[in-house]
């Protein structure tokens, strides 16, 4: 268990839809960092908070969105739902303050999101 | 651009045999990290083994090692005796400073390993 928290496991939902994925990161770290793994796509680095603040931006669509809250857990939200949006999204928290190449990231184990 | 590539979509393995799974990375940069990681049929990535630009030594976490050739760039991740349990997918990762104060970790594509019984 790497203490990392994703909520919900499994989301099925129709096209043009919006829906929220929700991470708790493990205790004490203060980065949040949303991917998403497609077949065809791989591990795609979509979005970084640290300590609430927005701190990089990956592939990461205009119809999608995320923040990090007071307390440290961050949301996704993805709208105007598209087939291919279809995926299994990650999210992983760091340790401490993102500053360096050694930073390990632990991953929750994913929203799989299935849009009919 | 910086980029990681693995080169076997799909490995098998007899049980307690060892195998070594490859991974090339392209940076121009001194300063970068190395990882691995597992994904399970059960979805969750894990976290195996890290190796830095600067390391002098392989890494090694148990049955886990990293055969890290810095001039050919290459990290290759070598599983000693393995078990059904390492059926899985092994991603190689690479972590470098993007600017702005922001370090992003990059994935290749995956190998998939199938330990035979």
């Amino acid at each position: 268990d790497s203490g990392v928290t994703q909520t919900p496991k499994h989301l099925i939902t129709a096209t043009g839809q919006r829906v929220t994925l929700r991470c708790s990161p493990r205790s004490g770290d203060l980065s949040v960092y949303w991917y998403q793994q497609s077949l065809d796509q791989g591990l795609q680095f979509l979005i970084q908070y640290y300590n609430g603040e927005e701190r990089a931006k990956g592939n990461i669509l205009e119809r999608f969105s995320a923040q990090q809250f007071p307390d440290l857990h961050s949301e996704l939200n993805l709208s105007s739902l598209e087939l291919g949006d279809s995926a299994l999204y990650f999210c992983a928290s760091s340790v401490s303050a993102d500053r360096s190449t050694n930073e390990k990231l632990f991953f929750g184990s994913g929203t799989q999101l299935s849009v009919l | 651009a910086q980029k990681i590539t693995q080169t076997q979509p799909g490995m098998f393995v007899q049980e307690k045999e060892a195998v070594t799974l490859d991974c090339t990375y392209d940076t121009s940069d001194p300063s970068y990290g190395l990882f691995w990681y597992k994904q399970p049929s059960s979805g969750e990535m894990i976290f195996l083994i890290y190796q830095g630009s600067y390391d002098q030594q392989n890494a090694t976490e148990g049955r886990y090692s990293l055969n890290f050739q810095k001039a050919r760039k290459s990290a290759n991740l070598v599983i000693s005796a393995s078990q059904l349990g390492d059926s899985a997918m092994y991603f190689c990762a690479m972590r470098l400073y993007s600017g702005a104060g922001s370090y992003q970790l990059t994935f290749g594509k995956g190998t998939k390993l199938s330990v035979i019984p």
